[in-house]
């Protein structure tokens, strides 16, 4: 079955930093893969999006690389600030052209 | 206004009852998603429906049902609710692809006692 791990349920980094998140995914090929941010009580909001053909993306203090032979997406925050806290959630393309979302990973930006 | 909202927001209900969620969109999308959240498991699509008459379960569809009124609306049924089923259920739309960002409503705190 398909599957989608976060390789941490929390990350804590000081301001300034860049922080790596990393999202692994098996058993499947998705034709794209997405990342969200939530903050607690709220729904996810998009952030950015990657094909397969793509092997990296920016935006602003955001990249994201998209490895196929790795099956795995690094989503990187250089200069982080505190109010990048936030839960990060990647989601990869399902096979019937839905969406599945790893669990996420919590980051910390202390001050 | 939002552009994807939800009702009721909070919802405290016992077991055995029939519940239902709303979700209503002025995005005009097609695409409408049910979601449901557990802390340490991310979401789990429950059922999708790319268009009125086009409606599709998901990871875990035992348990709900689901009506597209029409294309801005996307009900979401538990006929006999359950303690397992106390969650935090978002809604979602997207356009048509290559626009594949969803956009989510704020969500619906169920519990199930």
């Amino acid at each position: 079955s398909q599957k989608i791990e976060q390789n941490s349920e929390a990350l804590n980094i000081q301001e300034g930093k860049t922080a790596t998140l990393t999202c692994n995914y098996t058993n499947y090929s998705p034709a794209y893969l997405q990342w969200y941010r939530q903050d607690p009580g709220r729904g996810p909001v998009f952030l950015l999006l990657i094909r397969e053909n793509e092997k990296e993306k920016r935006k602003e203090r955001l990249k994201v690389t998209f490895d196929t032979t790795l099956k795995q997406s690094l989503f990187h925050i250089t200069a982080s600030q505190p109010a990048d806290s936030a839960t990060y959630l990647c989601a990869p393309r399902g096979n019937n052209n839905d969406m599945r979302f790893g669990a996420g990973t919590r980051l910390t930006v202390k001050p | 206004d939002a552009d994807v909202t939800q009702t009721p927001r909070n919802r405290i209900t016992k077991t055995g009852k029939r519940i239902m969620l709303e979700c209503s969109q002025t995005k005009g999308h097609d695409r409408m998603y049910w979601y449901r959240q557990d802390p340490g498991l991310g979401l789990q699509l429950i059922y999708y429906s790319f268009d009125v008459k086009d409606i599709n379960k998901g990871e875990i569809s035992d348990g709900y049902s689901v009506s597209r009124q029409a294309q801005a609306k996307f009900s979401l049924s538990l006929e006999s609710a359950i303690p397992n089923q106390t969650a935090l259920y978002f809604c979602a739309t997207s356009d048509l692809p290559p626009a594949n960002e969803q956009f989510f409503g704020p969500g619906t705190r169920l519990t199930v006692l």
